[in-house]
C-alpha cells in the first residue's frame, strides 16, 4: 500500500520570505501523480500543484513549486513570498487510482 | 471548473439515527466518488470508493453496513451513516475525478458535511 508521510507538523515563516514544506512517500509503482493540497479554515480542499512522475521537470504555478526526487520518493513544496492567505494546512497527495493523503502541515505565516 | 456540490454542509442528529449525505457533480459526470473521512487536526482517510452502477468498495477497518454508500447515477453518490453514534461524529468529504480527465488532474472537493450525533 502506498504511504505519504508529512514528518513537519507545524511550520512558521515570515510574510514575504520563502518556506519549503517536506513530503516523502512510498510505492512500488511507477506512474503516479503527485499533488499538494490546501485546507484553509473552511475546510474547502484547494488544489495548489501537481506533478506526474514520469516527467522530470519541477512544477511551477506561480509562487509555488516543487522539487521532485523520484528516486528519493521526496517531494516537497516550496512557498516563495508567503502572503497572510498561504496560512493553512497543507496535505500532500499521491495518486493512482485513488488519492492518498500525508497527515499534514499546518502553515502559519507572521506579517 | 468542475464543481462537486455536497449537502448538507453540517447535521446534527440523536444517536441511533441516520444521516444521508448528497455529492452531486454539477458539470462533469462522476462514474467515481470518494469518500473520506477527517478527524480534528488529522489528515483525510480513504473510507470507501463508490462507483456508478456497481457496489463500493470499502477500505480495511470501514463498516459497510454502517456506512451505506449508494451512486445511483453519473451525478450523485450518497453515504448513509446508519444508527450513528457519538464516535461517528466527524468531517465527511465526497471527491471526484472529472470523468474526462481520471484523476490525473486532481480531484474536485465537496465542501465537507460535520456530522456531530448528540
Amino acid at each position: 500500500a502506498q504511504t505519504v508521510t508529512q514528518s513537519q507538523p507545524e511550520m512558521s515563516v515570515q510574510e514575504a520570505e520563502t518556506v519549503t514544506l517536506s513530503c516523502t512517500y512510498d510505492t512500488s509503482e511507477s506512474d503516479y501523480y503527485l499533488f499538494w493540497y490546501k485546507q484553509p479554515p473552511s475546510r474547502q480542499m484547494i488544489l495548489v500543484i501537481r506533478q506526474e512522475a514520469y516527467k522530470q521537470q519541477n512544477a511551477t504555478e506561480n509562487r509555488f513549486s516543487v522539487n521532485f526526487q523520484k528516486a528519493a520518493k521526496s517531494f516537497s513544496l516550496k512557498i516563495s513570498d508567503s502572503q497572510l492567505g498561504d496560512a493553512a494546512m497543507y496535505f500532500c497527495a499521491y495518486n493512482n487510482n485513488d488519492m492518498r493523503f500525508g497527515a499534514g502541515t499546518r502553515l502559519t505565516v507572521k506579517p | 471548473g468542475a464543481v462537486v456540490s455536497q449537502h448538507p454542509s453540517w447535521v446534527i442528529c440523536k444517536s441511533g439515527t441516520s444521516v444521508k449525505i448528497e455529492c452531486r457533480s454539477l458539470d462533469f459526470q462522476a462514474t467515481t466518488m470518494f469518500w473520506y473521512r477527517q478527524f480534528p487536526k488529522q489528515s483525510l482517510m480513504l473510507m470507501a470508493t463508490s462507483n456508478e452502477g456497481s457496489k463500493a468498495t470499502y477500505e480495511q477497518g470501514v463498516e459497510k453496513d454502517k456506512f451505506l454508500i449508494n451512486h445511483a447515477s453519473l451525478t450523485l453518490s450518497t453515504l448513509t451513516v446508519t444508527s450513528a453514534h457519538p464516535e461517528d461524529s466527524s468531517f465527511y468529504i465526497c471527491s471526484a475525478p472529472d470523468a474526462r480527465t481520471g484523476g490525473n488532474y486532481g480531484y474536485t472537493f465537496g465542501s465537507g458535511t460535520r456530522l456531530t450525533v448528540v
